[in-house]
């Protein structure tokens, strides 16, 4: 079956440290991959997909097919990246959900 | 706003009812998703619609059915709630059928007491 998981449930850092949100995926075929935010009382917003290979707010996610993972990173977290993250997965054949994974809270402390 | 629009914003409601959530796609989005996002299941995906049509199931219930109507608008209708349907339910819409980038919608919080 297919599974994403994140095994944070927070992550606290300081203001200008580095971040790594851990995403693993279980899936056996050919996935797409996303990062969703969702900031306090906002909606759900797309931060990456990984077959865009964008950078975003300074984030970046590489998709590492031999661990099954999908990790955000940013080099120098700011206070305003503090918000829920959820990894997703989308499998690349018919069928067209998205799985979610459970959400890391970010905290940036000052 | 020409992004998803869902009303109401928060709903309560008493055990047994009904109830009738509404979501508005972007412009010229053909697929609707809908997500059911509670704190002991996470956000899982329920149904989705592509240009009227149903295109896949994921874990929804017997009593909730949904459809999108020629406007591509869609209703996710909720009966014989039970106290465990209370959660926030995201509709989402995509450009087409095929997997691609979903945007969500602001959610609706359903509360049943």
């Amino acid at each position: 079956a297919q599974r994403v998981t994140q095994p944070e449930k927070l992550l606290s850092v300081f203001k200008g440290a580095p971040v790594e949100l851990k995403c693993n995926y279980s899936y056996s075929g050919s996935p797409e991959l996303f990062w969703y935010v969702q900031y306090s009382r906002q909606r759900l917003q797309l931060l990456l997909r990984h077959i865009s290979r964008e950078s975003i707010k300074g984030f970046t996610a590489d998709l590492n097919k031999g661990e099954t993972s999908f990790h955000l990173k940013k080099p120098f977290a700011q206070e305003e990246d503090s918000a829920m993250y959820y990894c997703a997965l989308n499998r690349m054949d018919s069928s067209y959900k998205l799985i979610f994974g459970s959400g890391t809270r970010l905290l940036v402390r000052p | 706003d020409s992004g998803v629009t869902q009303t109401p914003k928060h709903l309560i409601t008493a055990t047994g009812q009904r109830v009738t959530l509404r979501c508005s796609p972007r412009s010229g989005d053909l697929s609707v998703y809908w997500y059911q996002q509670s704190l002991d299941q996470g956000l899982q995906f329920l149904i989705q619609y592509y240009n009227g049509e149903e295109r896949a199931k994921g874990n929804i219930l017997e009593r909730f059915s949904a459809q999108q109507f020629p406007d591509l608008h869609s209703e996710l209708n909720l009966s014989s709630l039970e106290l465990g349907d209370s959660a926030l339910y995201f509709c989402a819409s995509s450009p087409s059928g095929v997997p691609d980038t979903q945007y969500f919608g602001p959610g609706t919080r359903l509360t049943v007491l």
